[in-house]
C-alpha cells in the first residue's frame, strides 16, 4: 500500500527548532518529488516546499514565507523525508502534510497525502 | 507571484449541480488540479490536468479550463460532497500555488 506517515509535531516555543519526519511506504523515495504543505487553523492550504526526485537532482525549493528558516532533506535508505524548521514563529502553527507529487503521470498533482502532524508555536 | 482566486462559498441542494470556479492570470495556459478537503481528513485529489479523474473518483466530478476560468463541476451533489475545494497550479516563478478554497455546502 502506498502510504506517507508524518511524525514529530509538537507544542514548541517561538524561536526554537523542530524536525518533522515523513515515512514513506509503497514507493521508492527518490522516484517522486515530495512536498510539505500546511494548513493553519481557519486558513487554506499553503505549499511550504519540496525536494525534487533523484531524476531531477533532488534539489529543493521553498515558499517565500519559510525560505531561509525551513529545509527539506531525505534519507533514501530509510525512506524518510524531513522538514527541518528553525526560528519558528507563531504564524508557523499549522497541520503539516507530506505529499507525493506525480510529475510523470499527473502533471505535478499531489496524489498521495499523509494524515498530517500538528505543530503549535506558542 | 501567481495568484489564484476562488469564491469563498458555493451551495447546492442534493441532486443538483455545483460549479466551483478558479481564476488566475492566463489560467488557460496552466494545468489545474483540484482537491477535496474534509475536516479532520487529508485532502484528496479529485481532478488533475484540468479534466482527468484519478481512479476511485466518481464520474460525477469533472473539470474544465477555458474562457479564462477553470471549473470543477460536481453533478448530482450528495451530502458527502460537502467539503472545502482547492484549485492548484504550478507556476515557474511561484512554484506550487493553491487557491484560497471554496466551501461547498449541501443544503
Amino acid at each position: 500500500e502506498v502510504q506517507m506517515v508524518e511524525s514529530g509535531g509538537d507544542l514548541i516555543q517561538p524561536g526554537r527548532s523542530l524536525r518533522l519526519s515523513c515515512t514513506i511506504s509503497g514507493f521508492k523515495f527518490g522516484d517522486y518529488a515530495i512536498s510539505w504543505i500546511r494548513q493553519a487553523p481557519g486558513r487554506g492550504l499553503e505549499w511550504v516546499g519540496f525536494i525534487r526526485s533523484k531524476a531531477y537532482g533532488g534539489t529543493t525549493e521553498y515558499a517565500a514565507s519559510v525560505k531561509g528558516r525551513f529545509s527539506i532533506s531525505g534519507d533514501e535508505s530509510r525512506s524518510v523525508a524531513y522538514l527541518q524548521m528553525d526560528s519558528l514563529k507563531s504564524d508557523d502553527t499549522a497541520v503539516y502534510y507530506c505529499v507525493r507529487e506525480d510529475w510523470e503521470q499527473l502533471g505535478g498533482a499531489f496524489d498521495i497525502w499523509g494524515q498530517g502532524t500538528m505543530v503549535t508555536v506558542s | 507571484s501567481y495568484v489564484l482566486t476562488q469564491s469563498p462559498s458555493v451551495s447546492a441542494a442534493p441532486g443538483a449541480t455545483a460549479n466551483i470556479t478558479c481564476g488566475g492570470h492566463n489560467i488557460g495556459s496552466k494545468n489545474i488540479h483540484w482537491y477535496q478537503h474534509k475536516p479532520g481528513q487529508a485532502p484528496v485529489l479529485v481532478i488533475y490536468y484540468d479534466t482527468d479523474r484519478p481512479s476511485g473518483i466518481p464520474e460525477r466530478f469533472s473539470g474544465s479550463n477555458s474562457g479564462g476560468t477553470a471549473t470543477l463541476t460536481i453533478n448530482r451533489v450528495e451530502a458527502g460532497d460537502e467539503a472545502d475545494y482547492y484549485c492548484q497550479v504550478w507556476d515557474l516563478y511561484s512554484d506550487h500555488v493553491f487557491g484560497p478554497g471554496t466551501k461547498l455546502t449541501v443544503l
